[in-house]
């Protein structure tokens, strides 16, 4: 198995709302990634885990809360979001977060959840 | 700082041959990927350069000059599948640092 999935791939919320993103790897990966993609845009870098730790929150709104339950899930879960939230929530994963090698450096994505906030 | 920079877009045809360079300013990274992105759809791999010099991959090829501070992704015998955007990201420790990418258009 050599994919990240991500449920649900479409979401519609509304503000007062509260949802969760979810993501599954089965790939052994120990670092597992959180990215916020608009349109036209790279991808923004929102959270970090690494072996199971927060290691990186880049100064994301507490609306947003990540959780890692175990090795091969990441969850986000929602709370009360604005509209301009509305974007492409990516997850991804590599195999060690601070591992040297070619090998072990590339991230792999998932296909990503459209969330849009009324 | 790491300021990425990379065309906005580019137009090919198909068949031919697009070279789409990234350039960089940065203190220290540990390599530099390449990342198609279609539409609606989440990045791909292409290509991770750590030592200067060129990768080859079948169609693709990529290059890293560190000295320069320049990489360019090289598509050869483009298809129309290959209209995508792609992205540089500089490796540094376990954070990508990520270019706006070039949104590349293949013409028949």
């Amino acid at each position: 198995d050599t994919e990240v999935t991500q449920t649900p791939k479409h979401l519609v919320m509304g503000m007062t709302n509260k949802k969760s993103l979810k993501c599954e790897q089965h790939m052994g990966h120990r670092a597992m990634y959180w990215y916020k993609q608009k349109a036209k845009k790279p991808p923004e870098l929102m959270f970090v885990y690494s072996y199971e730790k927060l290691s990186i929150n880049e100064s994301v709104p507490s609306r947003f809360s990540p959780e890692c339950p175990n090795s091969s899930l990441l969850n986000l879960h929602l709370h009360a979001l604005q509209p301009e939230d509305s974007a492409l929530y990516l997850c991804a994963s590599s195999q060690e977060p601070l591992a040297g090698g070619t090998w072990s450096r590339e991230q792999f994505f998932g296909p990503g959840t459209r969330l849009t906030v009324l | 700082g790491q300021n990425i920079d990379q065309p906005t877009e580019m137009t090919a045809t198909e068949g031919a041959i697009v070279q789409i360079n990234c350039t960089y300013q940065t203190s220290g990274f540990n390599g530099l990927f390449w990342y198609q992105q279609h539409a609606g759809e989440a990045p791909t791999f292409l290509s991770y350069n750590v030592l200067d010099g060129l990768e080859e991959k079948g169609r693709f090829s990529s290059f890293l000059s560190r000295s320069k501070g320049y990489s360019y992704l090289l598509l050869k015998e483009l298809q129309m599948k290959d209209s995508a955007s792609y992205l540089c990201a500089l490796d540094s420790n376990y954070q990508l640092i990520w270019g706006a990418g070039t949104k590349l258009i293949i013409k028949p």
